[in-house]
């Protein structure tokens, strides 16, 4: 079945440390996404990317980093986790055609920084 | 910042009835409007779009309204099911490259 795949789906990580959350899409969609979601704040963009090659920040970047090498893989990078950034993170992409532009989302990579 | 924002955090609904969640927004230049629907443990999943330019869409058993003039935004969900019981999210944009701004979601719990 076609979608977003993203791993780990979970992972304990000692502050201090760096983390990748990998996310790889295969429908071909030229943007892609980060969110996290904590609750009651709703979900919020840490970095996109439109097409590969570039990306861009979102509301809540500070302390996360993002490459686009290439069209399906868009990975996310704590380079230090602190305990505030213990959330769920949702990989999304689209391909946005005239007015619409359905986002699809993966199904979470669930992160907590002791 | 303008964001979109929920009114009721819990809706109960009786199986069988009609639900309806209403969302207001205030960034006036909103101009695509997206809901979503969660379930425990999984990612968003797309329910329906509909563009500024438009008052209703219609898709299988939901319809989304669109109301500028108060910027209002409502789901309807017809003959309501065990099923739809999630967080539901609306969440709107003014890029067309679609860096969506989400509510805090609406708790739906579906009751026999």
């Amino acid at each position: 079945i076609a979608g977003i795949t993203q791993a780990p789906t979970s992972q304990i990580l000692a502050a201090g440390r760096r983390m990748t959350l990998r996310c790889t899409q295969d429908m071909r969609h030229n943007a892609m996404y980060w969110y996290r979601q904590d609750l009651g704040l709703g979900l919020r963009l840490i970095h996109y990317s439109n097409t590969a090659g570039t990306t861009g920040k979102g509301e809540v970047p500070d302390g996360y980093s993002v490459s686009r090498a290439n069209t399906d893989d868009f990975p996310l990078t704590l380079a230090s986790a602190v305990p505030s950034q213990t959330s769920v993170y949702f990989c999304a992409s689209s391909d946005p055609k005239g007015w619409e532009n359905t986002i699809y989302f993966g199904e979470g990579s669930w992160l907590t920084v002791v | 910042g303008e964001s979109v924002g929920l009114h009721l955090p819990t809706l109960s609904v009786q199986e069988g009835d009609n639900s309806i969640i209403n969302c207001a927004y205030s960034n006036s230049a909103s101009d695509y409007f997206i809901w979503y629907k969660q379930e425990s443990g999984k990612g968003p999943q797309f329910i329906i779009d509909i563009r500024s330019n438009m008052d209703k869409r219609q898709g299988q058993r939901v319809t989304v309204l669109l109301n500028k003039t108060v910027k209002h935004l409502s789901l309807q969900i017809a003959a309501t099911q065990p099923g739809d019981s999630a967080v539901y999210f609306c969440a709107d944009t003014t890029d067309s490259w679609g860096k969506l701004q989400f509510g805090a979601g609406t708790q739906v719990v579906v009751t026999p």
